[in-house]
């Protein structure tokens, strides 16, 4: 079956302006993620969706990140007012949702903000 | 809170040598474990996993980690480096049951290790 997409692959974007990243999990898979990866850095959480809970909002660096998903599919992850150092891989991931499942990730989107 | 610590951000091998990369983690209970691999431009693929049971764990490619809880490490082993091993390597640590604060299901990664396979 299909893997984790998203979408675009890469973007570039002046400062100041507002992107938005689509991530479309596996089909079935009730727990979505967002990480960034920093250059030269390891992978960040920024957020977690399961099924219709309240997501965990814990890892988001400030207000100008948000995301939302609708039920158990796509995702979007907004970066308002976008900074210099919003400049990353921002990797999505998705799993069956129970705590020792694996999480399979998508290529991520390659961010840069000029 | 837990973390990940890799020692040695790029390690070189010669081919058919032994791979080794170090994982150290911190947790305040029993962790659930992981290595995944990235490939140049590519996503992250996971290696292998432990969460109970049998404390050495094997995965793909010949990959294999060790569990010990009394030296709070996870590292990756295979005896025979092969040129398509070139990769990054992230060992990333999860929350086990008993940690029930927010955030529980997110994997805290390491900052990664390069390894390069030298003919």
């Amino acid at each position: 079956g299909a893997g984790v997409s998203q979408s675009p692959s890469n973007k570039v974007t002046e400062k100041g302006k507002d992107v938005e990243l689509r991530c479309d999990p596996i089909s079935g898979h009730t727990a979505l993620y967002w990480y960034r990866q920093r250059l030269g850095q390891g992978l960040e959480f920024l957020i977690y969706f399961q099924g219709n809970s309240a997501p965990d909002k814990s890892g988001l660096p400030s207000d100008r990140f948000s995301a939302e998903r609708t039920g158990e599919s796509v995702s979007t992850l907004t970066i308002q007012r976008t900074q210099q150092e919003d400049s990353a891989v921002y990797l999505c991931a998705s799993s069956r949702g129970g705590v020792t499942d694996t999480q399979y990730f998508g290529p991520g989107t390659r961010l840069t903000v000029l | 809170a837990q973390s990940v610590t890799q020692l040695g951000s790029h390690v070189s091998v010669s081919e058919g040598a032994l791979v080794l990369l170090r994982c150290n983690y911190s947790s305040s209970v029993p962790p659930y474990l992981f290595w995944y691999v990235q490939y140049p431009n590519q996503g992250l693929q996971l290696l292998l996993k432990y969460t109970t049971g049998a404390t050495l764990v094997k995965g793909i490619n010949g990959f294999e980690a060790e569990f010990k809880k009394s030296e709070t490490s996870f590292h990756l082993t295979k005896p025979s480096a092969h040129m398509s091993d070139a990769a990054e390597y992230f060992c990333a640590v999860r929350a086990g049951w008993g940690d029930s604060g927010a955030g529980s299901y997110q994997l805290t990664f390491g900052k990664g290790t390069k390894l390069s396979v030298i003919p």
